[in-house]
């Protein structure tokens, strides 16, 4: 158990660029799940996946942003024309069908 | 969207002393509950779960719940100056795949 691994750790875009990340979860781990924190903010839910199938999107999820999760392993989270109200610390997290998620280190976006 | 309001501090207190943070929900079909904790600029650790009403201890900290109130509380004693954190309260239901919905957090100094 080497715990959910985020790539990259920092990403400096300039906007309308399109930026690609990327989670491991835990490997046992079936749900997965996105989020997106700003400063002085609690992290707000994405969406979340359980094996690879998309259960749950949030209206925060504009037509910009995309995941997948191919074949019920890793994620990626794409977004498309960034804007400058983009730059967040993007978390992932998993989970087994129990409670209690294991968070990633996050990757921390900058649009310049 | 359903609300978790936490008073978002500073809570400032001395070592060796209680911590006391506390947590409002307003979706009364929540039914998981837990404590985060965040130091700056790292992802959100889990600390305290608790589902069912009454408390729950686990060396230093004591989680308490009380869904008539639709209150969560969350103890720290022998508070050490490496509890200084941002404490997350977040809720979870069956209904959303245990998608968590964060408070804002509460920032916790304590002092030496």
């Amino acid at each position: 158990d080497t715990g959910v691994s985020q790539d990259p750790r920092h990403k400096i875009t300039k906007r309308g660029q399109n930026v690609t990340f990327r989670c491991d979860p835990i490997s046992e781990h079936n749900r997965l799940y996105w989020y997106r924190q700003t400063l002085g903010q609690g992290p707000e839910f994405l969406t979340y996946f359980q094996n690879e199938a998309q259960l749950e999107k949030s209206r925060l999820l504009s037509d910009r942003f995309s995941a997948e999760r191919p074949k019920g392993s890793f994620s990626t989270l794409e977004i498309q024309r960034t804007e400058q109200g983009d730059s967040a610390m993007y978390l992932c997290a998993s989970s087994t069908a129990a409670y209690g998620y294991t968070f990633g280190s996050g990757t921390r976006l900058t649009v310049v | 969207q359903k609300e978790v309001e936490q008073n978002s501090g500073p809570l400032s207190v001395p070592e060796g002393a209680i911590a006391s943070l506390n947590c409002t929900y307003s979706d009364r079909v929540s039914q998981s509950f837990f404590w985060y904790r965040q130091y700056s600029g790292k992802s959100p650790e889990l600390i305290m779960s608790i589902y069912s009403n009454g408390d729950k201890e686990d060396g230093r900290f004591t989680a308490q719940l009380n869904k008539a109130s639709q209150y969560v509380s969350l103890l720290i004693r022998d508070s050490q100056p490496s509890d200084s954190a941002t404490y997350l309260c977040a809720v979870s239901n069956s209904n959303s795949g245990y998608a968590l919905n964060f408070g804002k957090g509460t920032s916790l100094l304590v002092t030496p």
